[in-house]
């Protein structure tokens, strides 16, 4: 079993519709932190949580430490949302290096018109 | 301020052959790290480094290797390449501390092994 786990895989919406990616995960945690990948690989970082949560425009970000799960959820979804969403947690506590990073393998988020 | 930049962009090599990829961070970071992205394993972490110094490195064989300079560009080796090695590798820059940072990504270099 994948020590990150994302659902769903693949993720059709209609423009406007709201949206919600979940991440679980199994090993203890200093962070986790959800990407975004648009097709031809660029990735841009969209937030780092390590509580509560977090919002950006029409993205918002939440962690449950306890039930170790986070969600992402896109308000008014857009076409140009579509792309791939992935989540990574941070294993163990804060050491300053990014060497325990572990990635779930990724959310195809598709929006259609 | 200019983005992380990587070079190449496209590479095709044949197995057995080496390869070195570069990465220039944003002006001011010292952070670097870099990650293969294959269809199969998604993402995963290859090494870190800061200040030429590395300070993690993954899972991956020995002929993977890296280093930092004193401008904080960065390269990645491949020695020996096989036909698994194809993939996405990215690198990241990132400033802050431990506990908060924005870490930035560069376009990737594909690496193509036939």
């Amino acid at each position: 079993k994948n020590e990150v786990e994302q659902s769903p895989q693949n993720l059709t919406a209609q423009e406007g519709e709201f949206i919600t990616i979940n991440c679980s995960y199994s090993v203890g945690i200093s962070a986790l932190h959800w990407l975004q990948q648009h097709p031809g690989g660029g990735i841009v970082s969209l937030f780092m949580l390590s509580s509560g949560k977090k919002k950006h425009g029409r993205l918002i970000a939440t962690i449950n430490i306890q039930e170790k799960h986070s969600s992402l959820h896109i308000t008014a979804s857009h076409p140009r949302d579509s792309a791939v969403y992935i989540c990574a947690v941070r294993k163990g506590d804060y050491g300053g290096s990014q060497g325990n990073l572990i990635f779930g393998k990724g959310t195809k988020l598709s929006v259609k018109p | 301020k200019a983005g992380v930049t990587q070079t190449p962009r496209y590479l095709i090599k044949t197995r057995g052959q080496q390869v070195t990829l570069s990465c220039s961070p944003i002006s001011g970071h010292r952070s670097v790290s870099w990650y293969q992205q294959t269809p199969g394993q998604g993402l995963q972490f290859l090494f870190e480094y800061f200040s030429e110094t590395q300070r993690n490195k993954g899972n991956f064989p020995g002929r993977f290797s890296g280093r930092q300079f004193s401008n904080s560009r960065s390269e990645m080796n491949v020695s020996t390449l096989e036909l698994g090695d194809s993939a996405l590798y990215l690198c990241a820059s990132r400033h802050g501390t431990a506990r908060s940072y924005e870490q930035y990504f560069g376009p990737g270099t594909r690496l193509t092994v036939t």
